[in-house]
């Protein structure tokens, strides 16, 4: 079974604040992904990656950076944090387009 | 991509099967049908796919319509444990910019 691991799981910052947050798949999976998921919004994509080095802007990324490090990490950071950004997020990895999609358990970021 | 609309919610009671219905009226002859389930703390978990016809595995199966434009996933014998949001998903196969994820269907099971 594939595995995606995220950290921090919770995490509560100040507006304004600086947050990383951070993935790793051991999957060798060539394509990584961030979405957050709100109440009555479902999951929406923030940016996604197809090899390290590489980002992609997905449909919700204002207030968002992502970086690739290696095929391995994948971590989305918020440099000027708002409420609007409490949200949980997933991360999630796939071998290739639209094979199966392994997410991890989540991070769930509060901003006050 | 095409549109997807499901029930947002379905009750059953532990061992019945459970039908969950997709529609996707605007399905493209090159989209095929994934379906996911979530359930609470955890991160979406990819259940099956289909182009056509029926499709089945270990954990559910799915029937698509001669016409492609609505589809259903059948569980059979649910038990607490499938107690989840199941999202239909219709995409092409080599989209790159990821999975859409609607509101899905709150499967509520009870004992």
């Amino acid at each position: 079974e594939a595995a995606v691991t995220q950290s921090p799981r919770n995490k509560v910052t100040v507006t304004g604040g600086n947050v990383t947050l951070s993935c790793r798949q051991t999957n060798s999976h060539n394509y990584m992904y961030w979405y957050r998921q709100d109440t009555g919004h479902g999951l929406r994509l923030i940016h996604y990656s197809y090899g390290a080095g590489n980002l992609q802007i997905g449909d919700v990324p204002d207030g968002y950076k992502a970086t690739r490090t290696t095929q391995e990490d994948f971590f989305l950071l918020l440099e000027l944090a708002s409420p609007s950004q409490t949200s949980l997020y997933f991360c999630a990895s796939s071998v290739g387009t639209n094979t199966e999609v392994f997410f991890g358990k989540g991070t769930r970021l509060t901003v006050v | 991509l095409a549109k997807t609309t499901q029930p947002p919610s379905m009750e059953a009671y532990e061992g019945q099967e459970v039908n969950v219905s997709c529609s996707h009226t605007n399905i493209a002859t090159s989209e095929y049908i994934y379906w996911y389930r979530q359930v609470p703390h955890q991160g979406p978990q990819f259940i099956i796919q289909g182009y056509k016809d029926y499709v089945v595995n270990e954990v559910a199966s799915l029937f698509i319509s001669a016409d492609r434009k609505l589809s259903t996933l059948s569980l059979p014998w649910v038990s607490l444990r499938d107690a989840a949001v199941y999202y239909c998903i219709v995409t092409l196969r080599d989209y790159a910019q990821g999975l859409t994820f609607g509101l899905g269907t709150r499967v509520s099971v009870f004992p």
